[in-house]
């Protein structure tokens, strides 16, 4: 079975400041791994995705995430963060199509909040 | 509209009443899911349709929850005698069946359920 831990429930981070949110995960198979992030009061969205090929993925925002297979991590990284990043963030792992069964493990969140 | 729409948004059940929640998905998507969130927690699985066919029902808790997708669009989550502990966030996702590649899960905003 696949699970995945974020270390982190909350992380405060001033305004521009570089920021990491943790993940790591475990399973027996290789999977595809995700980090979503949900504003207040609105729904997941996916924000970048490692499926295979470079190790190191970028989302249009800024954020940068890098598979680490021998250390089974996925941490999220931001060099400079902005007010309009306080969001929920949350890792997640899919061990592929089983018949098309794409589901995906969550974390169990971090709440980055960003101080003026 | 474009996205994944769930209604109602907010429910409040007495313990032991009957609750149906409503999800349609992104036109054209043949997969479905659904996963329930509590509060703090990640979201966890509950069940997957292709199209009409419920292939995994494997998260679902307890038999007092039931899921049916009847002409493979909408899409109703059941749960029958609600109890306390079913209060949560439920989350309808939906996404398209590419072969050779994993398919983004576009998530509906979510149906907060509150069990008094």
């Amino acid at each position: 079975a696949q699970s995945v831990t974020q270390l982190d429930s909350q992380v405060p981070v001033f305004e521009e400041a570089p920021v990491e949110l943790r993940c790591n995960y475990s399973s027996s198979v290789s999977v595809y791994l995700f980090w979503y992030v949900q504003y207040p009061n609105q729904g997941l969205q996916l924000l970048l995705k490692y499926l295979s090929g470079s190790t190191l993925v970028e989302s249009i925002n800024g954020f940068e995430a890098e598979f680490n297979k021998s250390q089974t991590s996925f941490h999220l990284r931001k060099p400079s963060v902005h007010i309009s990043d306080t969001a929920e963030y949350f890792c997640a792992v899919s061990e592929g199509a089983n018949f098309g069964n794409e589901k995906l493990t969550f974390g169990t969140g971090t709440r980055l909040t960003i101080i003026p | 509209g474009a996205g994944v729409s769930q209604s109602p948004r907010y429910k409040v059940a007495k313990r032991g009443q009957d609750v149906a929640l409503r999800c349609d998905p992104i036109s054209g998507h043949v997969s479905l899911f659904w996963y329930q969130q509590a509060l703090g927690q990640g979201p966890e699985f509950l069940t997957y349709f292709q199209n009409e066919a419920q292939l995994d029902k494997s998260g679902l808790p307890s038999d007092r929850f039931f899921a049916e997708r009847p002409e493979g669009s909408v899409s109703t989550l059941k749960i029958q005698r609600t109890q306390q502990e079913d209060s949560a966030v439920y989350l309808c996702a939906s996404s398209q069946r590419t072969s050779g590649t994993h398919n983004e899960q576009f998530f509906g905003p979510g149906t907060r359920l509150t069990v008094l």
